[in-house]
C-alpha cells in the first residue's frame, strides 16, 4: 500500500459527460502528479501540482483540468468525455522538494474510466 | 526531450530461470533520474527502484538487480530465481533534474510471465 488513495476504483459513463476524479496524497507529501494509462498511449503525465500550485503540464487535453486544495487532495476532471479517454487515471504524490523532479512519485491504485 | 525505449514487449521464462529487462533512454541533461516500476496484474504501480545519474554503482537487493551504465544509456533490471509471482509489466521512466517539474516520461512497458 503506497499510501496514496484514489476514488472511486470504477467509473462508467457516456460520452458528452463530465466526471471528477480524486486522489489524496501520502501524509506530508506537497506534490501530486496525474498520469493516464490507455492502451494506445502508454503511461503519460498528464498534470503535476505543488503545494496547490500547478508546476507543471504534460499531454494534458483542454477538456481536462485539475486542482489541488488546501488540505493538498487533488481533483482531476473530465469534461465533454470522448470514447478515446477510457483509461486507467493514476495520481501519484512525492514530498515535493525544491526540485519535484527529484522526488520518488509513489502511485495510488487508479481509476478506471470506462466511456461508453 | 527525453525518450526511453523497452525494446523487449513480452518476455517468458520458467521459474528459476533469470531475467534481464533492458531499458535505454535518451535525454539532454546531465542531471537525471531513472526509475523501474512494476504493474502487477491487480494493476497499481509499484515503485521499485530510483537511481541518480551521479550514481553509477550497481545495485541489488534480494533477488533484483540493476545494471546502470551511463556509457550506452542504459539501466537494465535482472530478476534472479524467478518466481511466478514476478510476473507482472515493468516499466522504466526517466526524469530530468534540470526543471523544477517532476514529469516523468515511461518506456511501454515489458510483460514479464513467468511460469511455473
Amino acid at each position: 500500500d503506497s499510501g496514496v488513495t484514489q476514488t472511486p476504483k470504477h467509473l462508467i459513463t457516456a460520452t458528452g459527460q463530465r466526471v471528477t476524479l480524486r486522489c489524496s496524497p501520502r501524509s506530508g507529501d506537497l506534490s501530486v502528479y496525474w498520469y493516464q494509462q490507455s492502451l494506445d498511449q502508454g503511461l503519460q503525465f498528464l498534470i503535476q501540482y505543488y503545494n496547490g500550485e500547478e508546476r507543471a503540464k504534460g499531454n494534458i487535453l483542454e477538456r481536462f483540468s485539475a486542482q489541488q486544495f488546501p488540505d493538498l487532495h487533488s481533483e482531476l476532471n473530465l469534461s465533454s468525455l470522448e470514447l478515446g479517454d477510457s483509461a486507467l487515471y493514476f495520481c501519484a504524490s512525492s514530498t515535493g522538494t525544491v526540485r519535484p523532479s527529484t522526488d520518488t512519485q509513489y502511485f495510488g491504485p487508479g481509476t478506471r474510466l470506462t466511456v461508453l | 526531450a527525453q525518450k526511453v525505449t523497452q525494446a523487449q514487449t513480452e518476455i517468458s521464462v520458467v521459474e528459476k530461470e533469470d531475467v534481464t529487462l533492458d531499458c535505454v533512454y535518451e535525454t539532454r541533461d546531465t542531471t537525471y533520474y531513472l526509475f523501474w516500476y512494476k504493474q502487477p496484474p491487480s494493476g497499481e504501480l509499484v515503485f521499485l527502484i530510483r537511481r541518480n545519474s551521479f550514481d553509477e554503482q550497481n545495485e541489488i537487493s534480494g533477488r533484483y538487480s540493476w545494471n546502470f551504465q551511463k556509457s550506452t544509456s542504459s539501466f537494465n533490471f535482472t530478476i534472479t530465481a524467478s518466481q511466478v509471482v514476478d510476473s507482472a509489466v515493468y516499466f522504466c521512466a526517466l526524469s530530468e533534474a534540470n526543471t523544477n517539474a517532476g514529469k516523468s516520461t515511461f518506456g511501454d512497458g515489458t510483460t514479464l510471465t513467468v511460469k511455473p
